[in-house]
C-alpha cells in the first residue's frame, strides 16, 4: 500500500515550452500533496504546498506563475512548468500525505531537461 | 529555503563495519525521518520518530530523536553492499507540513 505515482518519469522539451507532471496517490486519498526540486548532487528543497481544492502555498523565491499547481481531486496534483527554460531542468519530486496516518510518501520522481 | 545540517557529507567504509550520522537544526522539529536515496529514483522512508529522546530501531538501523528536539542520529550495524546510496534525514514542525531536508550522507562502501 502507499503507493505515489509521476508521470512522466522523464521529459525533455525546448525552452520557452511549458510542461505539466502529474503526482497521483494509488491507494489512499491525500489532501495535500507536496512538490519538491532537487538538483544534481543536492538535497531535495520544499517548492510547494498542494492542498485540493484550494491554491497552493508556495515557498520563498519559487515563483507561483511559473510554476503552476492544481489540486483536482483527492488522489492527483499536477505540476506546470511554464516557458520553461535551461535552468528549470531538475529532478522533481512529489509526496502525498495520507489523510488518515499523515505519514508522507514520495514518488519516484521526474526528470526534466530543458533544451 | 533553510537545510538541515548533515554530517558526514560522505563516508568511505568496509562492508561490516558500523555507520553513524547525524543531523543538527537552529529550530525545532516535532518529527525526524530518515530516508535513503538512490540514484534516479524518490527518497525511502528508512525511520520516523515522534518524540523528543525516542529511540528506534528497524533492522540494522537505529535512530534517535535528540531531546532538545533540534537534533537526530542514524547509525547502520554491520553494513552490506546495499547500503549504499545517499542517506537524508528530515524534519517537520505539524503533522500537515512539508518536510526540510539535510543535505545527504553519501555512503560508499568498499569490497
Amino acid at each position: 500500500g502507499a503507493v505515489v505515482s509521476q508521470h512522466p518519469s522523464w521529459v525533455i522539451c525546448k525552452s520557452g515550452t511549458s510542461v505539466k507532471i502529474e503526482c497521483r496517490s494509488l491507494d489512499f486519498q491525500a489532501t495535500t500533496m507536496f512538490w519538491y526540486r532537487q538538483f544534481p548532487k543536492q538535497s531535495l528543497m520544499l517548492m510547494a504546498t498542494s492542498n485540493e481544492g484550494s491554491k497552493a502555498t508556495y515557498e520563498q523565491g519559487v515563483e507561483k506563475d511559473k510554476f503552476l499547481i492544481n489540486h483536482a481531486s483527492l488522489t492527483l496534483s499536477t505540476l506546470t512548468v511554464t516557458s520553461a527554460h535551461p535552468e528549470d531542468s531538475s529532478f522533481y519530486i512529489c509526496s502525498a500525505t495520507d489523510d488518515g496516518s499523515y505519514e508522507q510518501y514520495f514518488g519516484p520522481g521526474t526528470r526534466l531537461t530543458v533544451t | 529555503g533553510q537545510q538541515l545540517n548533515q554530517s558526514p557529507q560522505s563516508m568511505f567504509i568496509q562492508e561490516g563495519e558500523d555507520v553513524s550520522m547525524n543531523c543538527t537544526s537552529s529550530s525545532i522539529f516535532n518529527t525526524w525521518l530518515w530516508y535513503k536515496q538512490d540514484p534516479g529514483e524518490g527518497p525511502v522512508l528508512l525511520i520516523a520518530l515522534y518524540k523528543a529522546g525516542e529511540l528506534t530501531s528497524n533492522g540494522r538501523l537505529t535512530a534517535q530523536f535528540g531531546i532538545t528536539r533540534k537534533d537526530s542520529f542514524l547509525n547502520i550495524s554491520a553494513s552490506i553492499p546495499s547500503d549504499v546510496g545517499i542517506y537524508f534525514c528530515a524534519g517537520r514542525w505539524g503533522g500537515a507540513d512539508g518536510l526540510t531536508f539535510g543535505k545527504g550522507t553519501h555512503l560508499i562502501i568498499q569490497p
